[in-house]
This record gives structure tokens, sequence and C-alpha cells, in this order.
């Protein structure tokens, strides 16, 4: 159980254009997601909580009009990085809080972003 | 603010005992958490402890939790090859966010 599944696992865009992740919770509800960002080598970075059916929650620093977070069911959400420039390539990981006592997040297997 | 201090390297040889130390820096956080990263992917939730308890055992992990000090460790006993990876510990905010190590990058040689 507590599986959580990305899509897709990599996409290389060109500058300018938008990209879409999804992050699904594929055997549990989530009525909250997490978006984080991972440089090579480096620890992961929140960007975002993800609320089911209210405005995400953005940590300091992160544009959010840059990074369009959508919750719109209890399985399912999605980053939208807009007008994507090289310095957003990353690797773009989601976690999901199966609300259990304990807070435990399941994540997702990344997807890996580069923009040419 | 202050960051959750890991060590960055950690080499071992296959069938020794690798421990992974973390300094985390709430003490009020709840739970603490081992995750596992292998290259290419997201994480694997090893284990967690509850602040009130001072060492969990689940098969081969012990995580050893030391409240007064802020300190969380891992141990790996009779590490092998498929352990090697990046070893993360978190600890949660009080917003119940994840706060992350700087990760440990365990390497088993054979």
């Amino acid at each position: 159980g507590a599986v959580v599944s990305q899509h897709p696992s990599w996409v290389i865009c060109k500058s300018g254009t938008s990209v879409k992740i999804e992050c699904r919770s594929l055997d549990f509800q989530a009525t909250t997601m997490f978006w984080y960002r991972q440089f090579p080598k480096q620890s992961l970075m929140l960007m975002a909580t993800s609320n089911e059916g209210s405005k995400a929650t953005y940590e300091q620093g992160v544009e959010k009009d840059k990074f369009l977070i959508n919750h719109a069911s209890l399985t399912l959400s999605t980053l939208t990085v807009t007008s994507a420039h090289p310095e957003d390539s990353s690797f773009y990981i989601c976690s999901a809080d199966q609300k259990t006592d304990s807070y435990e997040q399941y994540f997702g297997p990344g997807t890996r972003l580069t923009v040419t | 603010g202050e960051d959750v201090e890991q060590s960055l390297f950690l080499s071992v040889r296959e069938g020794d005992s690798s421990v992974i130390n973390c300094t985390y820096t709430d003490s009020s956080s709840t739970y603490l958490y081992w995750y596992k990263q292998e290259p290419g992917a997201g994480l694997q939730l090893l284990t967690y402890i509850f602040s009130n308890m001072d060492m969990k055992q689940d098969q081969r992990l012990t995580v050893l939790l030391n409240k007064k000090d802020k300190h969380l460790s891992l141990r790996i006993a009779d590490t092998q090859t498929g352990d090697s990876a990046i070893y993360f510990c978190a600890e949660i905010s009080g917003t119940y966010k994840y706060i992350f190590g700087t990760g440990t990058r365990l390497k088993v040689l054979a």
C-alpha cells in the first residue's frame, strides 16, 4: 500500500514552454500532497503544500505564478512549470500524506525536467 | 535557520554495520524519519521513531534517539551492496512539514 506515482518520469522542453507534472496516490486518498525540488547531490527543498479543494501554500521564495499547483481530487495533484527556463531544470518529487498518526509521507519516483 | 545536519559520506565493507548520524533542530518534533534514495529515484520510507522512544528496531535497522542532544542515528546491520544509496533523516515541523537532512551517501564495498 501507500504507492505514489508521478508522470512523466522525465521530460525535455524548450525555453518558454510550460510543462505539467502529475502526482497520483494510487491506493489511498491524499488531502495533502507536497512538491519538492532536488538539485544534484543536494537535499530536498519543499516548494509548496498542495491541499485538495483549496489553494496551495507556497514556501518563501517560490514563485506561485511560475509553479502552478492544482489539487483537484483526492488522488491527483499537478505541478505546472510555466514559461520554463534552463534554471528550472531539476528533479521534482511529490509526496502524499496518508494522514496517519505518525504523519508519514510517501514519495513518488520523481520527474527529471530538462529545459533547453 | 539551522540545518538538519548529516555527514556527507560513509563507506563500509559488505557484512559490516553502518551507522548514519543526524543532528536535528527542533526539540519539539514528534516524529523523526529515515528515508533511502537510490540514484534517479524518489524516497523510500525506511522507518520512523516517535519522540518519546529511545530506540526502535526493525529487522536490520536500529534507530537511536537522544532527545537531549537532538541526535538521531540509523544503524544498518549486515550491510549489503543493495544498501548503497543516499539516506536522509527528516523531522516534522509544527506545521506538519518535513525538514530534511543534508543526506548521507552510503557506499558499500564488496
